[in-house]
């Protein structure tokens, strides 16, 4: 069983350049998330995904900030026009929602994150 | 509005001794505890859970301690090894979010 792999590891990119993270769940796991980590902080949620829908995005930072999961697989994540205040820690979760469905939190497992900087 | 609020901010602990860190929560919509556990450049990495039915959950050398009506958890490691220098985030989950607090950095000295 393969953890949450994120590529790349680390960005380093010049203000007002588009980047795109790429987040490969755990096989099987229908649900995807993607979070946000600045330093000294915890986690601050951003979007997530079931299978291939998008069904929470106004967490999202910006109208800079959007993602993908065009299959159902794996997830992007861009930032269009960077500017110095996106440098942070850019996280990917999985979980898996059974066919018994409900309403109660999932367990989420992280990936090792991309961190991001931006000059 | 910072709806998990973890304490301490660092702990320094001797090898061998209790580790305590504790966090209040102020949304009651919350049916998810759980604590990850972050080596610097790495992902956080789930350490125990809780779900608010019960007060207690023990996992080797790792308890959760749950207080519903005062809207509490802790996190207690026994036996603290240097090994478990790392920093230690609580969290309070609700549908597919989790909010997080804003992590206790522990170091277990020799």
């Amino acid at each position: 069983d393969t953890g949450v792999s994120q590529n790349p590891r680390h960005k380093i990119t010049k203000r007002g350049q588009n980047v795109t993270f790429r987040c490969d769940p755990i096989s099987e796991h229908n649900r995807l998330y993607w979070y946000r980590q600045t330093l000294g902080q915890g986690p601050e949620f951003l979007t997530y995904f079931q299978n291939e829908a998008q069904l929470e995005k106004s967490r999202l930072l910006s109208d800079r900030f959007s993602a993908e999961r065009p299959k159902g697989s794996f997830s992007t994540l861009e930032i269009q026009r960077t500017e110095q205040g996106d440098s942070a820690m850019y996280l990917c979760a999985s979980s898996r929602r059974g066919l018994a469905g409900g309403t109660s939190t999932d367990t989420q497992y992280f990936g090792p994150g991309t961190r991001l900087t931006v000059l | 509005q910072q709806q998990v609020k973890q304490s301490p901010q660092s702990l320094i602990v001797q090898k061998g001794g209790i580790s305590i860190i504790n966090c209040a929560y102020e949304n009651t919509a919350f049916d998810y505890f759980p604590w990850y556990q972050q080596f610097p450049g790495k992902g956080p990495a789930l350490l125990i859970a809780i779900r608010p039915d019960v007060s207690e959950k023990k996992e080797g050398r790792f308890t959760i301690s749950f207080n519903k009506s005062a809207k509490q958890f802790s996190l207690h490691i026994m036996d603290s090894q240097p090994g478990d220098s790392a920093t230690y985030f609580c969290a309070g989950g609700r549908a597919v979010e989790l909010t997080f607090g804003k992590g206790t950095k522990l170091s277990v000295i020799p």
